[in-house]
């Protein structure tokens, strides 16, 4: 009964240096969203997908690339890390459309840029 | 801008008060939920409300969405110290896409 499993759970980057945080979902589910959550703050929409190969951006998706090549699967990537980047980041995931079906979270990754 | 906006942002309580938490918006939603966080962890979902003026309950919990599906409450009776938590609303964007917006956060402190 894992649900959402996000790895690693923490990481400290380099400026400059690029890394890929894992999620993936044994659900079968088709939404899968990335978020990130500053300090004390709600959560802000980088990217989501609404199947296998479809994508889209979501709030702040300035410095990040995900896919989505099976529904599993919905990996983020930082090509150049940033301070700004310094962060947790959460992965959900939901069985389809309509805004009643509520997100099942992993437990995020906590990223630190120095 | 936040198209959801809650307040306030932080409150700290003495076990065994009440407490109304809001979440607004410029924006109709065609639901809202309420997704209660503890720390380490990912959100968790408390409730879906669905219909204009709808009110539901959970326990001590009672959570209302406003007439006109731009706000909605969540309500706490005699709080008690595991109620503590960052409590979030959340919805998807008017602009009818599939994206999900999340308020701004309620951190709440019950002292015992």
């Amino acid at each position: 009964n894992a649900g959402v499993t996000q790895t690693p759970k923490f990481r400290i980057l380099k400026i400059g240096q690029s890394m890929t945080l894992q999620c993936t979902q044994d659900m079968n589910h088709n939404y899968m969203y990335w978020y990130r959550q500053d300090p004390g703050m709600g959560l802000k929409l980088i990217y989501y997908s609404v199947g296998a190969g479809i994508t889209d951006k979501g709030e702040v998706p300035n410095g990040y690339n995900v896919s989505r090549s099976t529904t599993e699967d919905f990996p983020l990537r930082l090509e150049l890390a940033a301070p700004s980047q310094t962060s947790v980041y959460f992965c959900a995931s939901r069985v389809g459309q309509g805004g009643n079906q509520p997100q099942h979270f992993g437990d995020g990754t906590r990223l630190s840029i120095l | 801008t936040q198209l959801l906006e809650q307040s306030p942002q932080f409150l700290s309580i003495q076990e065994g008060e009440n407490l109304t938490v809001y979440c607004n918006s410029s924006s109709v939603f065609s639901s809202l939920q309420w997704y209660r966080q503890e720390p380490g962890e990912g959100p968790v979902l408390l409730v879906t409300v669905v219909t204009g003026g709808e009110v539901k309950k959970l326990k001590r919990l009672t959570f209302q969405f406003g007439d006109a599906r731009k706000d909605s409450s969540l309500h706490i009776t005699a709080a008690q110290p595991g109620d503590t938590g960052l409590y979030l609303c959340a919805g998807v964007h008017p602009s009818g896409t599939y994206k999900y917006i999340f308020g701004t956060g309620t951190r709440l402190k019950v002292l015992a």
